[in-house]
């Protein structure tokens, strides 16, 4: 079964500087896509970044990016410069290849970013 | 272009009562996914409706239902709610082109407080 494994509960990091987020994941299927969301106290999942499995270079999405290791089957987020408006749940999932649809995702176990002014 | 709406954003209410949530989803987004997070539970995926049809259905108990309006819009019904039910009900919503980098989008949240 597929499964995503977010090893870190909870960071803390000073004001500007660059932090990485693991995430392991668990899959047979060779195709299959990756996602970070973030999550506030206000409780709204907000996409961040996308990886394909199949994608050759890194995902990059502004200050974020994404350090795709396949054969290790690592995924990890790294913030660059961060903010104090990153604080938040980080959460890494993966959409589900079971499922004809592709609708389902599959979420970690979040890891809490706490940013220090 | 408007995002995920959720309605209402928090509910209290007792044992035994039933709910119904509502999600309206980004325009053209023609599937619309729901899921439960639960401090205990983490984020569990309960259903998804697409055309007005249930396509996928998550680990839950016969309570938890929902459908889909011609619009795309979809409502979540609990009925006989339990202490447990308590926790944040999210929507999510995207295109259903059925391609690997396919993005959900989420809407708020309901918080659910069950007395």
């Amino acid at each position: 079964a597929q499964k995503i494994t977010q090893t870190q509960p909870g960071m803390f990091v000073q004001e500007k500087e660059a932090v990485t987020l693991d995430c392991t994941y668990d899959t047979s299927d060779p195709s299959y896509g990756l996602f970070w969301y973030k999550q506030p106290s206000s409780g709204e999942m907000i996409f961040l970044i996308y990886q394909g499995s199949y994608d050759q270079q890194n995902a990059t999405e502004g200050r974020y990016s994404l350090n795709f290791q396949k054969a290790r089957k690592s995924a990890n987020l790294v913030i660059s410069a961060s903010q104090l408006g990153d604080s938040a749940m980080y959460f890494c999932a993966m959409r589900d290849p079971g499922y004809s649809s592709a609708s389902k995702i599959i979420f970690g176990s979040g890891t809490r970013l706490s940013i220090r002014p | 272009k408007a995002g995920v709406t959720q309605t209402p954003r928090y509910l209290i209410k007792t044992r035994g009562q039933q709910v119904t949530l509502s999600c309206s989803p980004i325009s053209g987004h023609r599937s619309v996914s729901w899921y439960q997070q639960t401090p205990g539970q983490g984020l569990q995926f309960l259903f998804e409706y697409f055309s007005e049809t249930q396509r996928n259905k998550g680990n839950f108990p016969g309570r938890f239902s929902g459908r889909q309006f011609s619009n795309s819009r979809s409502e979540m019904n609990v009925s006989t709610l339990e202490l447990g039910d308590s926790a944040l009900y999210l929507c999510a919503s995207s295109l259903a082109r059925n391609l690997p980098q396919e993005t959900q989008y989420f809407g708020p949240g309901t918080r659910l407080l069950v007395l």
